[in-house]
């Protein structure tokens, strides 16, 4: 399974841009990069879903270079609403497959 | 549709006492999976399943039972409760893989303590 790495927090301001890297050096060929987002006392969800170049939803873009060994999430415009952890993770669409956590991106908007 | 439903929202239970996490969903997902949460960590995966009749262990399985005897339940049991046990409990489902939806859903948590 390959391991993700992130930073564990990081710190930004209402409006403002936030870029979250994420790390995957041994992804496979047969892995998608998948971000989750987790508020205090709830179930994480769903963000947003890749496997390589650029993907862009209504709630961010997910940034993808062509070796795949790192994604960028970016959020535009951030609001208080969007302090959360992030989480950035990788797994194939194997019928076996396990979805591992890492420690995920505390992520605090400031006024 | 209801989602992921986990039962009861809280509980405590003494040191040595057995119990069961409910987890229900509606999806008809094949995958489901249980996690574990710390106060201020991530997740951690504990058992999981591709299907009903098919379980296999996560990163942190001892102490925990599972089953999956229809598609919609998978039912967490602890066997007998340690205070290191103590943590909120998650349970998510998602669609089979090969299906380019990877989306899991997840409940809303059973926050466990024992005493």
């Amino acid at each position: 399974l390959a391991k993700t790495t992130q930073p564990i927090s990081m710190d930004s301001y209402e409006g403002q841009e936030v870029n979250i890297t994420c790390s995957h050096n041994n992804i496979a060929t047969n892995d998608y990069i998948t971000w989750y987002q987790q508020f205090p006392s709830q179930g994480p969800r769903f963000i947003i879903q890749g496997y390589k170049t650029k993907v862009t939803n209504e709630v961010a873009s997910l940034f993808i270079p062509a070796d795949r060994k790192s994604s960028t999430l970016s959020l535009p415009r951030v609001s208080l609403s969007d302090t959360a952890v992030y989480y950035c993770l990788v797994a194939s669409f194997g019928s076996a497959s396990k979805i591992i956590f890492g420690s995920g991106t505390r992520l605090s908007i400031r006024p | 549709n209801a989602g992921v439903t986990q039962t009861p929202k809280f509980q405590v239970l003494k040191t040595g006492q057995s119990m069961t996490l409910q987890c229900a969903q509606d999806m008809n997902h094949e995958y489901m999976s249980w996690y574990r949460q710390d106060p201020g960590m991530g997740l951690r995966l504990i058992h999981y399943s591709v299907g009903a009749g098919i379980t296999d262990q996560g990163e942190v399985p001892n102490g925990y039972n599972v089953s999956r005897s229809t598609t919609e339940d998978f039912p967490l049991r602890l066997l007998s409760a340690a205070p290191s046990q103590t943590s909120v409990y998650f349970c998510a489902s998602r669609p089979q893989g090969g299906s380019l939806n990877t989306e899991a859903f997840f409940g809303q948590g059973t926050r466990l303590t024992v005493v």
